[in-house]
């Protein structure tokens, strides 16, 4: 299966300061790379989706402003968490899907990064 | 109603068990069909994919989609405490639009037991 890397695995934090995760397709061009977050014994909740080049969406209720998104190339998408507070502690995860017509619909995932505001 | 309802568990089986999770859903426009496995504090890993109705074996594990119930099931042979993680299925519909969007299951936690 195709390899996706996020970086860093783990990060503790002020609160008050900036975090940025990386998540890079290693071995296929990303066409679409989403980005989650998941509570503990809960699902994944689809924060925003980016294609390359483009500005990234944002599902409903998840503020633009405090988790950018850049999607520079077709291999990586950063999420960065500004000024962050002690709520958004959580696990954030990137997942990525390439333009193959037979798997377009397939998401690989990163191993997550679980993010510890004080 | 949510588009998609998976029992959460948790699920407790001995080694060596066949185990069934399934999930069902509310969408017809699904089309693709997904499993992933997640350990504990790692990101799901990708076990099968299908695409529409029918059967899919890899190993142990065995697929199943059967669109006219909306209903699709994972079984798991001689089952393995190895095996002990989180299930979650999830599935689209065949829409660029949506930017292939994944719906997630609440995922199924299994535990074998040696």
């Amino acid at each position: 299966g195709a390899v996706v890397s996020q970086h860093p695995s783990r990060v503790i934090c002020k609160s008050g300061t900036s975090v940025k995760i990386e998540c890079r397709s290693l071995d296929f061009q990303a066409t679409t790379m989403f980005w989650y977050r998941q509570f503990p014994k809960q699902s994944l909740m689809l924060m925003a989706t980016s294609n390359e080049g483009s500005k990234a969406t944002y599902e409903q209720g998840v503020e633009k402003d405090k988790f950018l998104i850049n999607h520079a190339s077709l291999t990586l998408s950063t999420l960065t968490v500004t000024s962050a507070h002690p709520e958004d502690s959580s696990f954030y995860i990137c997942s990525a899907r390439g333009g193959n017509a037979r798997a377009k619909n397939i998401q690989y995932f990163g191993a997550g990064t679980r993010l510890s505001v004080l | 109603q949510k588009e998609v309802e998976q029992d959460p568990g948790p699920l407790s089986v001995p080694e060596g068990a066949i185990v069934s999770l399934n999930c069902t859903y509310s969408n017809s426009a699904f089309q693709y069909f997904m499993w992933y496995r997640q350990y504990s504090r790692k990101g799901p890993e990708l076990l099968m994919y299908t695409y529409s109705s029918g059967n899919k074996e890899d190993g142990r594990f065995t697929a199943q989609v059967d669109k006219s119930s909306k209903y699709i099931s994972l079984f798991i042979r001689d089952s393995q405490p190895s095996d002990s993680a989180t299930y979650l299925c999830a599935m689209s519909a065949n829409s660029g639009g949506s930017n292939y969007k994944l719906t997630f299951g609440k995922g199924t936690l299994l535990t074998v037991n040696p």
